[in-house]
């Protein structure tokens, strides 16, 4: 079957540097996708990982190890409007597929 | 970038009336797009797979005659909810490819029937 694992809550302070980790069981993989979601709001692209290693874009990067079927996000100088849930989705199949998804991840940052 | 719009953005209905929602790929040519719900606090499930000029492929527990799926064209597909009761109160997202791996989300639908 198809397992997506994330913690289902977080919390940090402003400033700080959380990770979000994602492990995953899936018949297939060609890919590792992070997704920022906003109560009520459509996911938005955060990252897309497929190779083992550390990807950085600003203040978020994400990291792959296929071999360990686990990923991490890491976000750095944690502002307010962080808070979100933070999705971990799986490309098991071919491109043009559907994602599997995790059930997201709620990061709260308080002040 | 790719930008999917959906409509309504929300809803509201009496049981057993029938909702259409819309998904649309604004400036690219989608070969696919996927239907999706998403519960409070729970992840996005796939519903449904649509690709233009055949028919849907549904996920198993989904029930096609429930929730008609029409792809009418490259940049159209559409969701029909018929007989919404309560339990199909939900938020409906929707997403397109042109066949990459990067998926574009539609904004969502939210549907409360009453």
């Amino acid at each position: 079957g198809q397992n997506i694992d994330q913690p289902t809550e977080m919390t940090a302070t402003e400033g700080a540097i959380v990770q979000i980790n994602c492990t995953y069981q899936t018949s297939g993989f060609n890919g590792l996708f992070w997704y920022q979601q906003h109560a009520g709001e459509a996911p938005t692209f955060l990252s897309y990982n497929v190779l083992d290693g550390l990807e950085e874009k600003g203040r978020f990067s994400s990291f792959l190890s296929r071999s360990k079927g686990y990923s991490y996000l890491l976000l750095k100088e944690l502002q307010m409007k962080d808070s979100a849930s933070y999705l971990c989705a799986v490309l098991a199949n071919q491109a043009g597929t559907a994602l599997i998804f995790g059930k997201g991840t709620t990061l709260s940052v308080s002040s | 970038g790719a930008v999917v719009s959906q409509h309504p953005s929300w809803v509201i209905c009496k049981s057993g009336t029938s909702v259409k929602i819309e998904c649309r790929s604004l400036d690219f040519q989608a070969t696919t797009m996927f239907w999706y719900r998403q519960f409070p606090k729970q992840s996005l499930m796939l519903m449904a797979t649509s690709n233009e000029g055949s028919k849907a492929t549904y996920e198993q527990g989904v029930e096609k005659d429930k929730f008609l799926i029409n792809h009418a064209s490259l940049t159209l597909s559409t969701l029909t909810v018929t007989s919404a009761h309560p339990e199909d109160s939900s938020f409906y997202i929707c997403s397109a490819t042109t066949g990459e791996v990067t998926q574009y989300f539609g904004p969502g639908t939210r549907l409360l029937v009453l």
